[in-house]
């Protein structure tokens, strides 16, 4: 089956820089690609996503890359600010609509 | 339009118990997904169900089972409790049928004593 690796498992960053997370995937059939901020006590929440047909997409300060030959992909946010702090999590899935496999996480933490 | 609910909040058992979750998704989304969420495992996905069928399975134990309605809620049951099923056991709903946004209920916390 699919399998996501994420990195950094932490990650802390001052005030107004730029973080980056990466992911990994196993499966090359798959062909969707979001990323969930998950607050302290808090659901799961769609920031930004990704299909295979794109590279590269944009929403203010956060951006997405995909990269379909080396099966990875990267959230970058610029100009953090501290309530950007929560933990990030990538997935990765095909097909059917709720069956996602997904990363770790990574718990970001900006610091003011 | 209200978001994904799930019931109970929180709840405890003890090993050997049975215990059934609830989860209402969002009106007109028909699937609804399970996943299980651990400190420093991230989410696991269980099951996937669309027009009450189940569509996918994750690799969890027989204990774990589930089951949509017609109205689209649904609903997760564990038997047999063991101390390593205490997780925050999340309900996903999507709109369409294929990959897209999973909108997630809050949850609902499970302590096995």
């Amino acid at each position: 089956g699919e399998n996501v690796e994420q990195h950094p498992s932490t990650l802390s960053v001052q005030e107004g820089d730029s973080a980056v997370i990466k992911c990994t995937y196993s499966d090359s059939a798959s062909n969707y690609f979001p990323w969930y901020k998950q607050e302290l006590g808090k659901r799961p929440q769609l920031i930004i996503d990704i299909r295979s047909n794109v590279g590269e997409k944009k929403d203010q300060r956060i951006a997405v890359t995909l990269n379909k030959t080396a099966k990875h992909f990267s959230l970058h946010i610029t100009e953090t600010q501290p309530e950007d702090s929560a933990v990030y999590f990538c997935a990765a899935s095909m097909g059917d609509a709720g069956k996602s496999t997904f990363g770790d996480g990574t718990t970001l933490t900006v610091k003011p | 339009k209200a978001g994904v609910t799930q019931t109970p909040r929180y709840l405890i058992k003890t090993r050997g118990q049975q215990v059934t979750l609830s989860c209402s998704p969002i009106s007109g989304h028909r699937s609804v997904s399970w996943y299980q969420q651990t400190p420093g495992q991230g989410l696991q996905f269980l099951f996937e169900y669309f027009s009450e069928t189940q569509r996918n399975k994750g690799n969890f134990p027989g204990r774990f089972s589930g089951r949509q309605f017609s109205n689209s809620r649904s609903e997760m049951n564990v038997s047999t409790l063991e101390l390593g099923d205490s997780a925050l056991y999340l309900c996903a709903s999507s709109l369409a049928a294929v990959a897209g946004e999973l909108f997630f209920g809050e949850g609902s916390r499970l302590t096995v004593l």
